[in-house]
């Protein structure tokens, strides 16, 4: 069974760096094929798509945040990590982790980790 | 970058209608498309990929069809649990740049 728990602060303040970990289980990030994202959902508002990391190490952003965003992996640990840089009040917002298959749909998804940005 | 433009935004219906939501895209995406249920406070679950394809385990209701750049999400007979916001999806983008819909809201 495949879960994606994510963690990371509730409030950052404007200018800080968010740092947001995926913890997952029911595969491995080694196994060719394997991929997972981050998405985001401003209040009220539609999903965005942040990155992308796959299981040979490449690295895919959304071309209007990549200059904030790095994302990584830990395979020891399961874990993927999602930086974004320079944080403001617009970026308020539930950021979830997903798996995606081969055709490119997101089939799994974490509870998602309310962030709110303000001083 | 693929714009996808979902209608209705919103509409209202009942136990028991057939319902369509259209999702256009603004090159064709050929049927890289995927549909999405959300339900408030949760996250969203995958419905259909591919254009048409049943994700295991969703009720056989739900039914998607489409292919270049007009797709079209319908629900058979609704039932009370399906009223929620339905986002589209593209995953034709090289290098990837997933976009999303801008949701359709399904009301009672």
């Amino acid at each position: 069974q495949v879960t994606l728990k994510e963690s990371g602060p509730a409030l950052v303040r404007p200018t800080q760096t968010l740092t947001l970990t995926c913890t997952f289980s029911g595969f491995s990030l080694t196994t060719s094929g394997m991929r997972l994202s981050w998405i985001r959902q401003p209040p009220g508002k539609a999903l965005e798509w942040l990155a992308r990391i796959d299981w040979d190490d490449d690295k895919f952003y959304n071309p209007s945040l990549k200059t904030r965003l790095t994302i990584s992996k830990d395979t020891s640990k399961k874990q993927v990590v999602l930086t974004m840089t320079n944080m403001d009040p617009v970026d308020t917002g539930t950021y979830y982790c997903t798996r995606l298959t081969g055709y490119g749909d997101f089939a799994d998804w974490g509870q998602g980790a309310p962030v709110t940005v303000s001083s | 970058d693929i714009q996808l433009t979902q209608s209705p935004s919103s509409l209202s219906a009942s136990v028991g209608d057939r319902v369509t939501i259209t999702c256009r895209a603004s090159q064709n995406i050929k049927n890289f498309l995927n549909w999405y249920q959300q339900k408030p406070g949760k996250a969203p679950i995958l419905l259909i990929f591919a254009a048409s394809t049943l994700q295991g385990g969703v009720p056989s209701r739900f039914s998607g069809s489409g292919f270049g750049t007009d797709f079209t999400l319908t629900i058979s007979s609704l039932q009370p649990e399906d009223f929620a916001t339905y986002y589209c999806q593209q995953s034709f983008s090289t290098p990837p740049e997933y976009t999303f819909g801008q949701g359709s809201r399904l009301e009672i």
